[in-house]
Parts: C-alpha cells; sequence; structure tokens
C-alpha cells in the first residue's frame, strides 16, 4: 500500500486562488521531504527541499513567496500555491526520505488553473 | 548539455522481446542512479537502483552502470504490455544523497 499520502490528487480553481497540498508519510518519519513539478511530456523538476522544524531550501528560479512550504511535523509538508495563475497549471508530486534514503513518491497532485 | 539524457522515444518492442532503455549523466560526482517507471498521469514508482560499476539483476529487470562512460542502462526481459510506460532516469545530485536529477524519460511501448 501507499506509504506517501498527497492530497488532493486534483484540483481545478479560478486564478488568484491560493491551493494547499498536503504530503504525509503514513509508517515513518520523514525529517526530509521534496516537492517536484512535472510539465507535460517534462521531467520532474524539484522545486525544493522540506526540512522538518526548519525553513525550506528553494531550488534556483523558484520563488519561495509562490511556493510556501510548511513541514510542522515528521509526517505532513505542506505546499501552498499562492495567488495561483495559470502557468502555475502542473503536477505536482511530493516525496518522502526514508530509512537508508530510500525515496517514497505520493500519487501527485494535478493542479489547473482557469 | 542536460544533466540526465535520455531518449524520449518511443521505443517499441513486441511481447516477449528485450527493452533496452539507455541514459547518460554529465557529472562524474553522482554516485547513485535509478530507474523509475511512472504511467500517465502517475507518480514515479522505483524499479532499480544501482551504486557501482557493472549488473544488477532483478526479476526481469537489469540495471546496467559504467562510471567512466558516464552511462547507465535499464533491460527488461520478456516485455509485457504492462510495461508499456515512460522509464525515468534519475542521478543523485554529487554531495547529496538523496536529491535527484531526472531525465525526461523514455515512452516504452510493448506490442502485441
Amino acid at each position: 500500500g501507499a506509504v506517501v499520502s498527497q492530497h488532493p490528487s486534483r484540483v481545478i480553481c479560478k486564478s488568484g486562488t491560493s491551493v494547499k497540498i498536503e504530503c504525509r508519510s503514513l509508517d515513518f518519519q520523514a525529517t526530509t521531504m521534496f516537492w517536484y513539478r512535472q510539465f507535460p511530456k517534462q521531467s520532474l523538476m524539484l522545486m525544493a527541499t522540506s526540512n522538518e522544524g526548519s525553513k525550506a531550501t528553494y531550488e534556483q528560479g523558484v520563488e519561495k513567496d509562490k511556493f510556501l512550504i510548511n513541514h510542522a511535523s515528521l509526517t505532513l509538508s505542506t505546499l501552498t500555491v499562492t495567488s495561483a495563475h495559470p502557468e502555475d497549471s502542473s503536477f505536482y508530486i511530493c516525496s518522502a526520505r526514508a530509512v537508508e534514503d530510500t525515496l517514497h513518491f505520493g500519487d501527485g497532485t494535478r493542479l489547473s488553473i482557469l | 548539455q542536460k544533466e540526465v539524457e535520455q531518449n524520449s522515444g518511443p521505443l517499441s518492442v513486441p511481447e516477449g522481446a528485450i527493452a533496452s532503455l539507455n541514459c547518460t549523466y554529465s557529472d562524474r560526482g553522482s554516485q547513485s542512479f535509478f530507474w523509475y517507471r511512472q504511467y500517465s498521469g502517475k507518480s514515479p514508482e522505483l524499479i532499480m537502483s544501482i551504486y557501482s560499476n557493472g549488473d544488477k539483476e532483478d526479476g526481469r529487470f537489469t540495471a546496467q552502470l559504467n562510471k567512466a562512460s558516464q552511462y547507465v542502462s535499464l533491460l527488461i526481459r520478456d516485455s509485457q504490455p504492462s510495461d508499456s510506460a515512460t522509464y525515468l532516469c534519475a542521478v543523485n545530485r554529487p554531495g547529496t544523497a538523496s536529491k535527484l536529477t531526472f531525465g525526461t524519460g523514455t515512452r516504452l511501448q510493448v506490442t502485441l
């Protein structure tokens, strides 16, 4: 069964809306989670590293004020896309690092901004 | 030069044949290499990991790594229609264990 739960699986909303995506590790504690974005026919691009109890580290070119990350507990990281616009429409995927650096991916969130 | 390069495909093989997927990477500092399978609209799932030069076999899958040539491949024996998916090659970012750089993937089609 899934070891990382990502919710919601799909969001359709109007431009200007803020959208929160949750990533939960179900049966292990994850001090580190990663957020990726994948545009159609392109690869996964790492957006940021979410660290429990500290600030996230963002990849070059990713706006930290646009993509807010909170990792308040060892099993939950959230990504909030603030004031989303059509160009933010994408497939957002989280992964959580378990023991021995094994990564478990969530099922992804398809975000569509109208 | 892209950090991780793959032929986008599609690679079409008949059922029962061997599918060969290739990947090259640019950073010699990478030490960990992964193959993920991604079905359309789904998240990637790990197929194989390899860390040392040579071959690593797991069931119908064999990963091959050649660090000198900066080349990693995945062989799928006895290909099945259910193997039809996009296969992503990923390498670790040097100095990190879990930050991965992904290739754009090769789409595999296994035909009946």
